[in-house]
């Protein structure tokens, strides 16, 4: 299976603050990352696919990067709403695998 | 829109299957491939398995030995069965239509949830 890491697991940050989230993987998988932002008690909701392509509805301060193993979220400037858990998710081969999550919270 | 839901008993005792149901409103099961994800109480999403509307499936091989995911396209529903439940697959069962465009696929959108408790 590839492993995906996340890092770091946890940040804190103020509104406004530009966030940056990396994921890795263990072997390359080319562009085929998705990102996902999951609140307490909520199910995931598809941000970035394709590890670069804005899922309609998305606002445009989030942004995705990076090809082969190292790929990265970027919010650009923190929102109240914002404050969640993202995960990375590689859609390369089966089976498809996750990011262990990293959790923004409210400095 | 689309929208998801998950139903089926929120307590399954060891060693018993644990039965899902994910029912589709807002649009048809035809077309696409569906999936079961879980997450464990604080920790990560894990990959459970595809259908595709023609009925064919992958599973992850971590649990293929005891799942089965089924489809029933007239009532716009599919399942999931995972028999000899233990305490390690207590979780947030999710179910999810697999998007996809050029070569990529993703899941969105998601059901909201259920919690399965293995207990006696």
């Amino acid at each position: 299976d590839i492993q995906m890491t996340q890092s770091p697991s946890s940040l804190s940050a103020s509104v406004g603050d530009r966030v940056t989230i990396t994921c890795r993987a263990s072997q390359s998988i080319s562009n085929y990352l998705n990102w996902y932002q999951q609140k307490p008690g909520k199910a995931p909701k598809l941000l970035i696919y394709a590890a670069s392509s804005l899922q309609s509805g998305v606002p445009s301060r989030f942004s995705g990067s990076g090809s082969g193993t190292d790929f990265t979220l970027t919010i650009s400037s923190l929102q109240p709403e914002d404050f969640a858990t993202y995960s990375c998710q590689q859609s390369y081969t089966l089976p498809q695998t996750f990011g262990q999550g990293t959790k923004v919270e409210i400095k | 829109q689309v929208q998801l839901q998950e139903s089926g008993p929120g307590l399954v005792k060891p060693s018993e299957t644990l039965s899902l149901t994910c029912t589709v409103s807002g649009g048809s099961i035809s077309g696409y491939y569906w999936s079961w994800i879980r997450q464990p109480p604080g920790k990560g999403l894990e990959w459970i398995g595809n259908i595709h509307y023609s009925g064919s499936t992958n599973y992850n091989p971590s649990l293929k030995s005891r799942v089965t995911v089924s489809i029933d396209t007239s009532k716009n529903q599919f399942s999931l069965n995972l028999s000899s439940v233990t305490a390690a697959d207590m979780a947030v069962y999710y179910c999810a239509r697999r998007g996809s465009g050029a070569s990529h696929n993703w899941f969105d959108p998601w059901g909201q949830g259920t919690l399965v408790t293995v207990s006696s």
